[in-house]
């Protein structure tokens, strides 16, 4: 059982929507983390945020805007997003962010497809 | 920017069989880890590996860095086919950042 939940689980939208993504996690980290993991291409780190402020953006476009109010909870909002951009969408947290070997924990993602 | 790359991509096994799965990086390794991810799903937590010669072991699965740091396997012994799924090796790489191999799929066959 994990302690990172995503919902939803799957999403449908068309490229005019505007959705969200939620991630919880109830494990007392204080660094979350967004992935976009697409076919044959390894996981792509897309935004971390430590103690709720954002550390890492990894030249990620403007249609992909993430929100962290607190530590256990982080958002993805969604706008005039591509086809290509049809992937599972991964979070996860860790004790802290900044590396220093600790392993990070992973909500089960949402199937993302756009269509 | 420092790479992982895994091998074999891909994986079919019979039931009871050994195997090997190999994470090779571009740079030293200061944290190595690995998970497994059923498709559809999250990545689950196996192990870590942080020292040079360090070898850690969870039922079935051992995982071994080299002494250079830039080499891990995963190694399953008498595989089941509960051992199915893909598993993917992870890297620090530098503040904030993590890194991930493009994983490998095993299938066991029963």
């Amino acid at each position: 059982e994990t302690g990172v939940t995503q919902t939803p689980r799957h999403l449908v939208m068309g490229m005019t929507n505007k959705k969200s993504l939620k991630c919880e996690q109830h494990l007392g980290h204080n660094a979350m983390y967004w992935y976009k993991q697409s076919a044959k291409k390894p996981l792509e780190l897309m935004f971390v945020y430590n103690f709720k402020e954002q550390t890492e953006n990894n030249s990620v476009p403007s249609r992909f805007s993430p929100e962290c109010p607190n530590s256990s909870h982080l958002f993805l909002h969604l706008h005039t997003l591509q086809p290509e951009d049809s992937a599972l969408y991964l979070c996860a947290s860790s004790r802290q962010g900044g590396g220093g070997n600790q392993p990070q924990h992973f909500g089960d993602g949402t199937r993302l497809s756009i269509l | 920017s420092q790479e992982l790359e895994q091998s074999p991509q891909s994986l079919i096994v019979q039931e009871g069989k050994n195997l090997t799965i190999n994470c090779t990086s571009s740079k030293t390794l200061y944290g190595l880890y690995w998970y497994k991810q059923k498709y559809g799903e999250g990545l689950i937590f196996l192990m870590m590996l942080q020292k040079g010669g360090e070898e850690k072991s969870h039922e079935k699965i051992t995982a071994k860095l080299d002494e250079k740091k830039q080499q891990s396997s995963l190694h399953i012994t008498a595989s089941q086919p509960s051992h199915a799924g893909i598993y993917l090796c992870g890297a620090d790489s530098g503040t904030y950042k993590y890194i991930f191999g493009t994983g490998t799929r095993l299938k066991v066959l029963a």
